[in-house]
């Protein structure tokens, strides 16, 4: 089983409407939540980080998380035609702060927004 | 502030031979991180240096090594090249203080291997 999972896309919505990005890890002990937004041919843009339960908001992005479901989401909101490109989970699998960083990445949802 | 610098952007290798890759953080970051990202395994952790020091690896041989300097600057070493080692190869910095997201990740624009 894979550690961190996102299903591959693509989702395709139409401009404006809100885009719905899921994601679930397997350990429990992880404690920092990102996502990232990656568009061909470039490195990957950190769009959001959450570290506790609940809903943190940031312009058109809100992440959603559920430390007992194991699931972390992304909603994009307002959808731009800009916004087409590849979403990456990612979850800091070290145990406490003190560990460090050990970055653990989904796959990927490629998200496609039709003008 | 400046981003996350990677030298070389490209670099065409051939089988046997080794590499390395220079990285400088963003500045007042302290922990570095480098990733390789291909499409077939996606973006998977190398290891992670903070103070000089190796503090988490991941699950890759032991051709893969890096080092980290005092001015925060991380370079990763590849030896013995294969096939499979083509990939993009990614760095990304993080302050590592407390507080509010302490350790965000931002990645540099990475260093696309080729090896031949």
């Amino acid at each position: 089983q894979k550690e961190v999972e996102q299903n591959s896309g693509p989702l395709s919505v139409p401009e404006g409407a809100i885009a719905s990005l899921n994601c679930t890890y397997s350990d429990r002990g992880s404690q920092s939540f990102f996502w990232y937004r990656q568009y061909s041919g470039k490195s990957p843009e950190l769009i959001m980080s959450i570290y506790s339960n609940g809903d943190k908001e940031d312009g058109r992005f809100t992440a959603q998380l559920n430390k007992a479901s194991q699931y972390v989401s992304l909603l994009i909101r307002d959808s731009q035609p800009s916004d087409s490109a590849t979403y990456l989970c990612a979850v800091n699998i070290s145990p406490r702060k003190a560990a460090g960083n050990k970055l653990t990445f989904g796959g990927g949802t490629r998200v496609l927004v039709k003008p | 502030k400046a981003g996350v610098t990677q030298t070389p952007r490209y670099l065409i290798k051939t089988r046997g031979q080794q590499v390395t890759l220079s990285c400088s953080p963003i500045s007042g970051h302290r922990s570095v991180s480098w990733y390789q990202q291909t499409p077939g395994q996606g973006l998977q952790f190398l290891f992670e240096y903070f103070s000089e020091t190796q503090r988490n690896k991941g699950n890759f041989p032991g051709r893969f090594s890096g080092r980290q300097f005092s001015n925060s600057r991380s370079e990763m070493n590849v030896s013995t090249l294969e096939l499979g080692d083509s990939a993009l190869y990614l760095c990304a910095s993080s302050r590592m203080v407390t507080g509010d997201s302490y350790n965000e990740q931002f990645f540099g624009p990475g260093t696309r291997l080729t090896v031949l």
